[in-house]
């Protein structure tokens, strides 16, 4: 399966701390994916990093991508309460536009 | 226009009802999704339409039935659903500027299924 994996499951740290989440997968990727998503709304996408891309920031977000282990972490810097959600790494194979999500971790960051 | 819309937000639904979820979008994407989701689990992909035709169908029981009318409207036909159906059902579209590589996908906020 291609399916990534997310460690860890949940995470809990106080506002101003930062937070890390890891992705593994199985497969070669064309992109890996990361998406949030808010309790029982609609995913929202926060960054996208190619293959051949070792590392990615956005604002208060760091992306890097490990293809020779097949993993991928996200680094959310200066956590605020607004950031708690649930955040999944999303992989994509070449030659198609189909997406696979892992499992997900439920991120609780503490005023 | 940056926004994917679903109606309705929350349906419950008999056994033996006929409904059917909407999912519009007015940002020139040509690919559209339907995806399942459980309470505490990831998205799961169901069907793809890339230019108005059906791309992939991951195996989906026929009491779900997608169409997709025109490029920014696609329907999820629902008929005799069982209550395990339950679920949070989202469309999703991208752009597919690179049919080689999978997109950055835009969701809609969901419609909340219960099947009783």
């Amino acid at each position: 399966s291609q399916q990534g994996e997310e460690d860890p499951q949940a995470l809990s740290i106080q506002e101003g701390e930062n937070a890390t989440m890891n992705c593994s997968y199985k497969t070669s990727i064309n992109n890996l994916q990361w998406y949030r998503q808010n309790s029982g709304r609609g995913l929202v996408h926060l960054i996208l990093i190619r293959s051949n891309e070792r590392e990615k920031h956005s604002g208060r977000l760091r992306v890097t991508l490990d293809t020779s282990k097949k993993s991928s972490s996200l680094l959310i810097t200066a956590s605020r309460a607004a950031d708690t959600a649930s955040y999944f790494c999303a992989t994509g194979r070449s030659g198609g536009f189909k997406t696979i999500f892992g499992a997900g971790t439920r991120l609780f960051v503490k005023a | 226009d940056t926004e994917v819309t679903q109606t309705p937000k929350h349906l419950v639904m008999g056994m033996t009802n006929k409904k059917s979820l909407k999912c519009e979008q007015h940002m020139g994407h040509r690919a559209m999704y339907w995806y399942k989701q459980k309470a505490k689990k990831p998205p799961e992909l169901m069907f793809v339409y890339s230019y108005e035709k059906l791309s992939i169908n991951e195996s989906v029981p026929s009491r779900f039935s997608p169409e997709c009318p025109n490029s920014s409207l696609l329907n999820l036909h629902l008929h005799a659903l069982q209550p395990e159906d339950s679920a949070l059902y989202l469309c999703a579209s991208s752009l597919l500027s690179r049919p080689e590589a999978p997109d950055t996908q835009y969701f809609g906020p969901g419609t909340r299924l219960t099947v009783l």
